[in-house]
């Protein structure tokens, strides 16, 4: 069984402050990792994903993710924060087998202030 | 590029009605879901299809169902809906469970 935990449902930083959203899976096979972030009323949007290859992965929007396998992580970082990235946040964890599904964390809120 | 579609946007029901929320998607993906997405809660799957004509339970299935007639066409029915179902219901779409997921932009359904 695959699970995801996501530390701090709320996150706030200043604008042109580091952003860090951390993640914390559980696998019993290599895994396929995924961040997406959901603005208001809008569905979800993939930023990034891990798929076995380079362990740094850059996404859209200046977000990247380190893929660690000795602490199980994935978190997610971004070196200043603009305003624009206010938004909910979620990691999602998918074991590389044929009919897999994906598990979603419970989301991080992150709140971004002038 | 439509993507996900899902209709329609909002709903409102009386306990014991019965809907269909319809999800289309026009990338020729195989795999298709439908989420549900509660405060505190993130994405919990209902059910999902790997391709038309199957469907398979997720981790919430019960009291839903569903139908892959089409394969554009992912279809979640409630039969005989209850307040624990005011949700936003989210469908999306792979061409395979390792690839990324498409979502729609959800419907928001109260049941009174």
């Amino acid at each position: 069984a695959q699970s995801v935990t996501q530390l701090g449902s709320h996150v706030s930083v200043s604008e042109g402050a580091l952003v860090l959203l951390r993640c914390n899976y559980s696998s019993s096979v290599p895994p396929y990792l995924f961040w997406y972030v959901q603005y208001p009323n809008q569905g979800l949007q993939l930023l990034l994903k891990y798929t076995s290859a380079a362990t740094l992965v850059k996404g859209i929007n200046g977000f990247e993710a380190e893929f660690k396998k000795s602490e199980t992580s994935f978190h997610l970082t971004k070196p200043s924060a603009h305003m624009s990235d206010a938004a909910e946040y979620f990691c999602a964890v998918s074991d590389n087998s044929g009919y897999s599904t994906l598990t979603f964390g419970k989301g991080t809120m992150l709140l971004v202030s002038p | 590029n439509a993507g996900v579609t899902q209709t329609p946007k909002f709903r409102v029901l009386k306990t014991g009605q019965s809907m269909t929320l319809l999800c289309a998607q026009d990338m020729n993906h195989e795999y298709m879901y439908w989420y549900r997405q509660d405060p505190g809660m993130g994405l919990r799957l209902i059910h999902y299809s790997v391709g038309e004509g199957t469907t398979a339970k997720g981790e919430v299935p019960d009291g839903y169902n569903v139908s892959r007639l089409k394969k554009q066409n992912f279809l979640l029915g409630l039969e005989s809906a209850a307040p624990s179902q005011t949700s936003v219901y989210f469908c999306a779409s792979s061409q395979n469970p390792l690839q990324p997921q498409h979502f729609g932009d959800g419907t928001r359904l109260s049941i009174l």
